[in-house]
């Protein structure tokens, strides 16, 4: 049964600290997909990739966020520095276009709290 | 723009009572795909159903069925004889289907659903 793994599970930090998030998408997926779930925002798309390359990161702040695909079995969310508001679960996509559309699998989120 | 509305924002019953989830969604597309994901107390988002905007045949599987009316925009979502592991919070989507292929995404807020023993 394949699945999306992400790493680490939870992450406590203390603000400033840099943060990475790493995603292993399903093999044979080509689109990755990175959003950010809060109470108060829901799920916000962060950024999305097809074969590697980026194709959306315009949820994303440019300043302190940055996500990479390094090859196609992972996919990283970096945040330096961090901060309080970026207090989240961090969820990671993976998607194979059938018939035309993204069919996304979720991975089990990174808990990140930052103090 | 592209927009999802799932006005109930908790809902509870009890055990083997019937519950629908309301979807409401907006697109200027023709095109587009509507999608239900499951999000348990573990946290994982479980993707349920797809279904394509030039496809309104209703789909029933197992205790879940989904109602696709274009007519009034909307893809809502029932659970028959509701049980205790029913109990998550349920995600509508929306995705249209772009020339190009991007399809961005668009998620509700989601209704929390409590199924009472």
């Amino acid at each position: 049964d394949a699945r999306v793994t992400q790493t680490p599970r939870h992450k406590v930090t203390e603000m400033g600290q840099e943060v990475t998030m790493r995603c292993q998408p399903i093999l044979g997926h080509n689109t990755v997909f990175w959003y950010r779930q809060t109470m108060m925002q829901g799920l916000e798309l962060l950024a999305y990739f097809r074969n590697r390359a980026p194709l959306d990161d315009s949820g994303m702040p440019k300043d302190r966020f940055s996500a990479e695909m390094p090859d196609a079995t992972l996919a990283t969310l970096k945040i330096q520095p961090s901060e309080p508001r970026d207090s989240a679960v961090y969820f990671c996509a993976s998607g194979r276009p059938t018939s035309g559309v993204n069919e996304q699998y979720f991975g089990p989120g990174t808990r990140l709290t930052v103090t | 723009a592209q927009k999802v509305t799932q006005a109930q924002t908790e809902i509870s019953v009890v055990e083997k009572e019937d519950v629908t989830l309301d979807c409401v969604y907006e697109t200027r597309d023709t095109t587009y795909y509507l999608f239900w994901y499951k999000q348990p107390p573990s946290g994982e988002l479980v993707f349920l159903i797809r279904r394509n905007s030039f496809d309104e045949q209703n789909e029933i599987s197992g205790r879940y069925s989904w109602n696709f009316q274009k007519s009034t925009s909307s893809f809502n979502f029932t659970i028959t004889a509701s049980q205790v592991v029913d109990s998550a919070v349920y995600f509508c989507a929306l995705s249209e289907a772009p020339p190009g292929g991007y399809q961005k995404v668009t998620f509700g807020t989601g209704t929390k659903l409590q199924v009472i023993p």
